[in-house]
C-alpha cells in the first residue's frame, strides 16, 4: 500500500531532550515535507526537500533540523525541545514529475507534547 | 491578512442539504489550488484540485475564480460521513523557484446532522 509512514504516533518528552521523529515514503517521491498543526493557526511548513542531500526552511523552521540522506525517509529532529514546540506533526511527500496540480500524500501525525 | 482565508463556521446543516465554502488567497502569483478534508485529530486528505473551469467529482464541485482570488466548494445532498473540516490549499512555488509551498486555511467546520 502506498503511504508515508510516521513514528512515533504519540511522544510526551521533557524539554531539552533531543528527539527525532522520523517520516518514510514508499512511492519514491521526490519532494517531502514537514507541517505543524496548531487550533487558530493551520498547519504551517517546517522544513521542505526537493531531492536527496537538498532541503530548504518552510515558515517555521526555528527549533527544527531535518535531513535527507535517502529518497524515502525525512527525519526531523529537535534538538532541544520546548513546550511551544507542543504540537500535532504531519509529515507530506509527491512527486516531483506529475505537474502542479497533484496533490500531497500526508502521513497519520505524530502528537508530541513537551513538558 | 492571511495568505488564505477560510469562514471557519461551524456550518451545522441537515442530511441532504447543500452547502458551499469559500476561501480567498492573497498571493496572485500562486500556482495551484486544493481542497483537503480533515477528520478530527486525523492527516489531511485530498479531496479535490480545483480548476478555473470547474471541476466536479460526485456530489462535490470545485470552483476557481483567479480574477477574484477566490476558491469554492460545493456539496450537494450531503451525508452524515461528510461532517469534517475542510482546508482550503494553496500552492506557491518556494523562493528558491523550485520548491513547492503548500498555504493551507484554518479550515472550515462541517456537520451533518439527522
Amino acid at each position: 500500500e502506498a503511504q508515508v509512514t510516521q513514528n512515533p504516533r504519540y511522544l510526551i518528552t521533557v524539554t531539552g531532550k533531543k528527539l527525532t521523529v522520523t517520516c518514510s515514503q514508499n512511492m519514491n517521491h521526490e519532494y517531502m515535507s514537514w507541517y505543524r498543526q496548531d487550533p487558530g493557526l493551520g498547519l504551517r511548513q517546517i522544513y521542505y526537500s526537493m531531492n536527496v542531500e537538498v532541503t530548504d526552511k518552510g515558515d517555521v523552521p526555528e527549533g527544527y533540523k531535518v535531513s535527507r540522506k535517502e529518497k524515502r525517509n525525512f527525519p526531523l529532529i529537535l534538538e532541544s525541545p520546548s513546550p511551544n514546540q507542543t504540537s500535532l506533526y504531519f509529515c507530506a511527500s509527491r512527486p516531483w514529475d506529475r505537474g502542479d496540480n497533484y496533490g500531497y500524500t500526508f502521513g497519520s501525525g505524530t502528537r508530541l507534547t513537551v513538558v | 491578512r492571511k495568505e488564505v482565508e477560510q469562514d471557519p463556521g461551524p456550518f451545522n446543516v441537515p442530511e441532504g442539504a447543500t452547502v458551499a465554502f469559500n476561501c480567498t488567497y492573497s498571493n496572485s502569483a500562486s500556482q495551484s489550488f486544493f481542497w483537503y478534508r480533515q477528520d478530527c485529530r486525523k492527516e489531511p486528505k485530498l479531496l479535490m484540485s480545483v480548476y478555473s473551469s470547474g471541476n466536479e467529482d460526485g456530489r462535490f464541485t470545485a470552483q476557481l475564480n483567479r480574477a477574484s482570488q477566490y476558491i469554492s466548494l460545493l456539496i450537494r445532498d450531503s451525508k452524515l460521513s461528510d461532517s469534517a473540516t475542510y482546508l482550503c490549499v494553496v500552492n506557491n512555488r518556494g523562493l528558491t523557484g523550485g520548491g513547492n509551498k503548500l498555504t493551507f486555511g484554518t479550515g472550515t467546520q462541517l456537520k451533518v446532522e439527522l
